[in-house]
């Protein structure tokens, strides 16, 4: 079975200090990886995958994640969090490009 | 890059009316397109994915009667939700991808339907 998983529905950081919205994920065969931004009431922007080789992938406005293929996970940093970086953070997994998994979504609150 | 565009991103029906969603790919063609429900604090929900020129696949448990998909185009694919209750009340929000990017999905505006 495809899952993923978002452990913590809310992650409060202060701005200018490091952030980490954890994923880990379950999948039969290859797994490819995403990240989504989403604002309120709006769809949802891409913010950067993990398809293959480097195990540490950089996106849009700052981010990146590092895959870890031993401990299934995925997880989304920034090395100096904004206050309009406050959003709700999507991790997805595919491993065939035709269905996608979401995990369940994090709150991130970032406070001046 | 690619613009998907969903219309009307705010609609409020009375029970027992249909509503129709619009997704549009406005700068490429999809020959793909995913239609997502999502509830509040929750995941997106896959409900179906639509082909250009044939049926739509819909997910376990998404009653394809009372959720009619479309793809009449490579740029157009409506959702059509008929005689709706007010449990149908949600987010609909539809994505595609392009061809040579696959699995970067790019996602629609959303459509927030309230059935009174």
């Amino acid at each position: 079975a495809q899952s993923v998983a978002q452990p913590e529905d809310q992650v409060n950081v202060a701005e200018g200090n490091p952030l980490t919205v954890k994923c880990t994920y379950s999948v039969s065969g290859n797994p490819y990886l995403f990240w989504y931004v989403q604002y309120p009431n709006r769809g949802l922007q891409f913010l950067l995958k993990y398809i293959t080789g480097d195990n540490l992938v950089k996106g849009s406005y700052g981010f990146e994640a590092e895959f870890n293929k031993s401990q299934t996970s995925f997880h989304l940093k920034k090395p100096s969090a904004l206050v309009s970086d406050s959003a709700l953070y999507f991790c997805a997994v595919t491993s065939n490009f035709n269905k996608f998994y979401f995990g369940s979504g994090t709150k991130l609150n970032v406070k001046p | 890059g690619a613009v998907v565009s969903q219309h009307p991103s705010w609609v409020i029906c009375k029970s027992g009316t249909s509503v129709k969603i619009e997704c549009r790919s406005l700068d490429f063609q999809a020959t793909t397109m995913f239609w997502y429900r999502q509830f509040p604090k929750q995941s997106l929900m896959l409900m179906a994915t639509s082909n250009e020129g044939s049926k739509a696949t819909y997910e376990q448990g998404v009653e394809k009667d009372k959720f009619l998909i479309n793809h009449a185009s490579l740029t157009l694919s409506t959702l059509t939700v008929t005689s709706a209750h007010p449990e149908d009340s949600s987010f609909y929000i539809c994505s595609a991808s392009l061809p040579e990017t696959p699995g970067e999905l790019f996602f629609g505006e959303g459509s927030r339907l309230t059935v009174l």
